[in-house]
C-alpha cells in the first residue's frame, strides 16, 4: 500500500528566507510523486510532478523539488519566500497509468504562512 | 480552455436527505476522479469514472455513489447524509485514467457541503 506523511503540519517562514517542506513516502511499485498547493477557498493545483527521469523537478512559482529513492523523499524547497506562498501544500503518491496504484494519495497537508 | 467546473460551490443540507454534486471535466478529459476533504481526514479518493465506468472506488460506505455520462460529465451521490459528511468535495479532470505522465489530474475548485 502506497501513503505518505509530511512532516510539519504547519511551517512559517519570513518574507526571503528558504522554504523547505518535507514529504516521505512508502510505495511498493515505482512511485510517481506530486505537490499541489491549494489556497483558501480553492481546488488544488499542480505545483510539480515527478515521473521518470531527472530526479531534480522544478515547478512553477519558483519551486522544486528532489526524488531520493534511497531516502524515500520528495521534499519541495523554495530559495525565497514570497507573501503570495502563503498556502496549504500537499504532497501525493501514485503507481504507474493504468495500474491499480493509479489514484493519488496524499498527505495531511503542510500549512506554510509568510511573514512580512 | 476552461477549467473544471463544480456545482453547486455552497450546499447545506440536513441529516438524512439526499445530495447530488455535479462536475464538469475540462473539454477532451474523459476521466473524473472525487475526492473528499476534511480537517480530520485530509483528502480521501473516493472514486474515479472512465467512459462511463466506475474503475475505482475509495474506501467510503454505499451511501456514496456516482456516475459518468457520455460527455464525461460526472455526478456524485451522497444518501442519508451524515454530520460526518460535511466536508469539501472536490472533483479532478485527466486525459485518461491513472497519475503520471502526461495524465495530471486537474481540480475544481469544490464544493463544500455542510450537513446540519
Amino acid at each position: 500500500a502506497q501513503s505518505v506523511t509530511q512532516l510539519g503540519s504547519h511551517v512559517s517562514v519570513s518574507e526571503g528566507a528558504l522554504v523547505l517542506l518535507r514529504c516521505n513516502y512508502s510505495s511498493s511499485v515505482p512511485p510517481y510523486l506530486f505537490w499541489y498547493v491549494q489556497y483558501p477557498n480553492q481546488g488544488l493545483q499542480l505545483l510539480l510532478k515527478y515521473t521518470t527521469g531527472a530526479t531534480l523537478v522544478k515547478g512553477i512559482n519558483g519551486f522544486e523539488a528532489e526524488f531520493k529513492k534511497s531516502e524515500t523523499s520528495f521534499h519541495l524547497t523554495k530559495p525565497s519566500a514570497h507573501m503570495s506562498d502563503a498556502a496549504e501544500y500537499f504532497c501525493a503518491v501514485s503507481g504507474p497509468p493504468g495500474g491499480s496504484q493509479g489514484n493519488l494519495i496524499f498527505g495531511k497537508g503542510t500549512k506554510l504562512s509568510v511573514k512580512p | 480552455k476552461a477549467g473544471v467546473t463544480q456545482t453547486p460551490r455552497y450546499l447545506i443540507k440536513t441529516r438524512g436527505q439526499q445530495v447530488t454534486l455535479s462536475c464538469s471535466p475540462i473539454s477532451g478529459h474523459r476521466s473524473v476522479s472525487w475526492y473528499q476533504q476534511t480537517p480530520g481526514q485530509g483528502l480521501q479518493f473516493l472514486f474515479e469514472y472512465f467512459s462511463e465506468t466506475q474503475r475505482n472506488k475509495g474506501n467510503f460506505p454505499g451511501r456514496f455513489s456516482g456516475r459518468q455520462f457520455s460527455n464525461s460529465r460526472s455526478e456524485m451521490n451522497v444518501s442519508t447524509l451524515e454530520l460526518g459528511d460535511s466536508a469539501l468535495y472536490l472533483c479532478a479532470s485527466s486525459l485518461v485514467p491513472g497519475q503520471g505522465g502526461t495524465d495530471t489530474q486537474y481540480f475544481g475548485p469544490g464544493t463544500r457541503l455542510t450537513v446540519l
